[in-house]
């Protein structure tokens, strides 16, 4: 049973647009959530989080969104660089994740210069 | 600037054979995670020491033990390997508390022949 569900496998943008990474969860109890991205033959790297008190986490070129309502999130990459493709896991927890995260299974970002 | 450290990168073993991979941060971290990831299934959490002297299972501990040796070093042990337990593992490390991330090492690829 997946309690974070990323439906995409893999998604191709145009360098300079914007990229859109969707993420769904389940568990209500979630309240913390992070993107992670990867690049081959090396470890997931943190990227952005943001707590379900917030909606919206803004870092240079890097959004995320919240939706607890639809129990959703998204991450919005402006403007979309070569460097940006990778792999992107979702990420929640409960209790602010200080414990145990559950991991998504990846999306992969191809970035066409 | 070393992070988390994981060894070895790679390694191959015959089935039945033991192992234990080893892993280490320099950031003073409280908590350490053990993850395998399988193609289509994300990052699966084995087990974790939340702190020094305490060790919890994740999600699929079977044919796993673990040690957490002192503050900086948490290893992995599979007293005998099995084909089902080739895969990616990761070692990563958190300060323990709420709403922070953890950090990965670039993990180590185990293939059980």
């Amino acid at each position: 049973d997946q309690q974070v569900k990323q439906n995409s496998p893999s998604l191709s943008v145009q360098e300079g647009r914007i990229s859109i990474l969707n993420c769904d969860y389940t568990n209500s109890m979630f309240d913390y959530f992070l993107w992670y991205k990867k690049y081959p033959a090396e470890g997931p790297t943190f990227l952005i989080s943001i707590s379900s008190i917030k909606d919206k986490n803004e870092d240079g070129r890097f959004t995320v969104f919240l939706n607890k309502s639809a129990k959703h999130l998204s991450l919005h990459i402006v403007p979309s660089q070569p460097g940006d493709s990778a792999v992107y896991f979702c990420a929640a927890s409960e209790g602010g994740g200080y414990q145990k995260v559950t991991f998504g299974i990846g999306t992969k970002l191809q970035v066409i210069p | 600037n070393a992070g988390v450290t994981q060894t070895p990168k790679f390694q191959v073993l015959k089935t039945g054979q033991s192992m234990t991979l080893q892993c280490a941060q320099d950031m003073n971290h409280n908590s350490m995670y053990w993850y395998r990831q399988d193609p289509g299934m994300g990052l699966r959490l084995i087990y974790y020491s939340a702190s020094e002297g305490t060790t919890d299972k994740g999600e699929v501990p079977n044919g796993y033990n673990v040690s957490r040796l002192n503050k900086r070093e948490f290893s992995l042990r599979l007293e005998s390997a099995a084909p089902s337990q080739t895969s990616v593992y990761f070692c990563a490390s958190s300060d323990g508390q709420a709403y922070q991330p953890q950090h990965f090492g670039d993990g180590t690829r185990l293939s059980i022949l």
